[in-house]
């Protein structure tokens, strides 16, 4: 049973691109989370998503960024037009339910991460 | 706006002692506490959680130790081993929310 699959592990963009980051939960999980971490900085939420639809995406930059979770496929978080300072590492994760449900006992279960280099 | 804080970045701590990881947060609605433990190149895994309706939670040789009145939580590894070296990161839920908050890390080594 394959955990949270991200990819690509690593994605060199030069200013002005599209960067494409996915993540392919783990099986029986419908809820994903996109973070990212800055240099010398902690996790920081962007934007969680069930399928085909957006919860709460109060981290996500207002411009440039999207998030988009299909019915089939993976999770998709695209940042239009990258600029120096996107450069980071993208953390997916995925659960099956809720954070903010009152779960006890629970934890997200997080992808290895894509490493953006915007040059 | 870092609601969850680690105010030590780093700490060296000898094999067979304990290691004593601290955290601090501001928001008085969190309820639910996690620690994460990360290596280089690889996503957190999971370490051990707390709930704000205990002081403690003991898994193997992790403690997780929670003060709601100072908000402060710390996590104690005793005995230490090489492999617990990574990065830590205290994170936290408030009950309402879609999220946790991630406090900034401590890179933990473990001296052999």
């Amino acid at each position: 049973n394959a955990g949270v699959m991200q990819n690509p592990r690593h994605l060199v963009r030069r200013r002005g691109q599209e960067a494409r980051l996915r993540c392919s939960p783990m099986k029986g999980h419908s809820h994903v989370y996109w973070y990212r971490q800055l240099p010398e900085e902690g996790l920081k939420f962007m934007v969680y998503l069930q399928k085909e639809n957006i919860i709460d995406e109060s981290g996500m930059p207002k411009e440039r960024f999207s998030a988009e979770f299909p019915k089939e496929g993976p999770s998709i978080l695209r940042i239009q037009q990258v600029v120096r300072g996107d450069s980071a590492a993208y953390f997916c994760a995925s659960s099956r339910k809720n954070a903010g449900q009152g779960v006890k006992n629970y934890g997200y279960t997080f992808g290895s991460g894509t490493r953006l280099t915007v040059v | 706006d870092q609601q969850v804080k680690q105010n030590s970045p780093s700490l060296s701590v000898q094999e067979g002692r304990i290691s004593i990881l601290n955290c601090d947060y501001t928001n008085s609605m969190f309820d639910y506490f996690l620690w994460y433990k990360k290596y280089p190149a690889e996503g957190p895994t999971f370490l051990i959680s707390i709930s704000s309706i205990k002081d403690k939670n003991e898994d193997g040789r992790f403690t997780v130790f929670l003060n709601k009145s100072a908000k402060h939580l710390s996590l104690h590894i005793v005995p230490s081993q090489p492999g617990d070296s990574a990065v830590y990161f205290c994170a936290a839920r408030a009950n309402t929310g879609n999220q946790f908050y991630f406090g900034t890390g401590t890179s933990l080594t473990v001296i052999p």
